[in-house]
């Protein structure tokens, strides 16, 4: 069974911090890792990594994927208050792009 | 970009009524949509496969007698949870991956509730 672990599930920063937020996984016929940002709704679509070592990165949000030690980090630098949301990880495994999420990181940045 | 629709955008339904939500890609074909369920404060948890022009496939666990998902043209999938009870109140959120990307655009979801 596919598995996707995010760490840490909680995290409360001041503006101006620099977080990182971690995801592991174990699947079967790896495709593609995705960051998602939650907010009251969707998900929306930050960052799609098939390849290791190669930062993707849109403003303050960077992201790498490692594919032997099966894992992805997404940073974020200067947090402001708009970034407070939940952060999901997700892998694309086997067919038919099916996606396995984690649990998601629940980031809360304060003024 | 691509965009999603859900319809309804929440709804409230007594136990024992059945409730059917709509998911329609806008600007492009989708021969695959996903359907998701989210409780609070928990992830999205796949609920089933819509393949247009055949059957769904569920995951494990997933009753699909209860949950009954209806493909019928490459931009509209719906999904309708019959008999529906308290403990089915949820965030129902359907996705669609657009063309071969791997990249999915999911709807703005439907929070149903059950009294």
């Amino acid at each position: 069974e596919d598995k996707v672990v995010q760490s840490p599930l909680s995290l409360v920063v001041h503006e101006g911090d620099t977080v990182t937020l971690n995801c592991s996984y174990e699947v079967t016929n790896f495709r593609s890792l995705l960051w998602y940002k939650q907010e009251k709704k969707a998900p929306t679509f930050l960052f799609m990594l098939t390849s290791s070592g190669i930062e993707k990165k849109s403003g303050r949000l960077s992201s790498i994927l490692d594919k032997k030690e099966l894992f992805s980090i997404l940073n974020i630098t200067a947090t402001q208050t708009g970034d407070s949301a939940v952060y999901l990880c997700a892998v694309e495994g086997g067919s038919n792009y099916k996606l396995t999420f984690g649990k998601g990181t629940l980031l809360t940045v304060n003024p | 970009g691509a965009v999603v629709s859900q319809h309804p955008s929440w709804v409230i339904c007594k136990s024992g009524t059945s409730v059917k939500i709509e998911c329609r890609s806008l600007d492009f074909q989708a021969t695959t949509m996903f359907w998701y369920r989210q409780f609070p404060k928990q992830s999205l948890m796949l609920m089933a496969t819509s393949n247009e022009g055949s059957k769904a496939t569920y995951e494990q666990g997933v009753e699909k007698d209860k949950f009954l998902i209806n493909h019928a043209s490459l931009t509209l999938s719906t999904l309708t949870v019959t008999s529906a009870h308290p403990e089915d109140s949820s965030f129902y959120i359907c996705s669609a991956p657009k063309g071969g990307a791997v990249e999915q655009y999911f709807g703005p979801g439907t929070r149903l509730t059950v009294t």
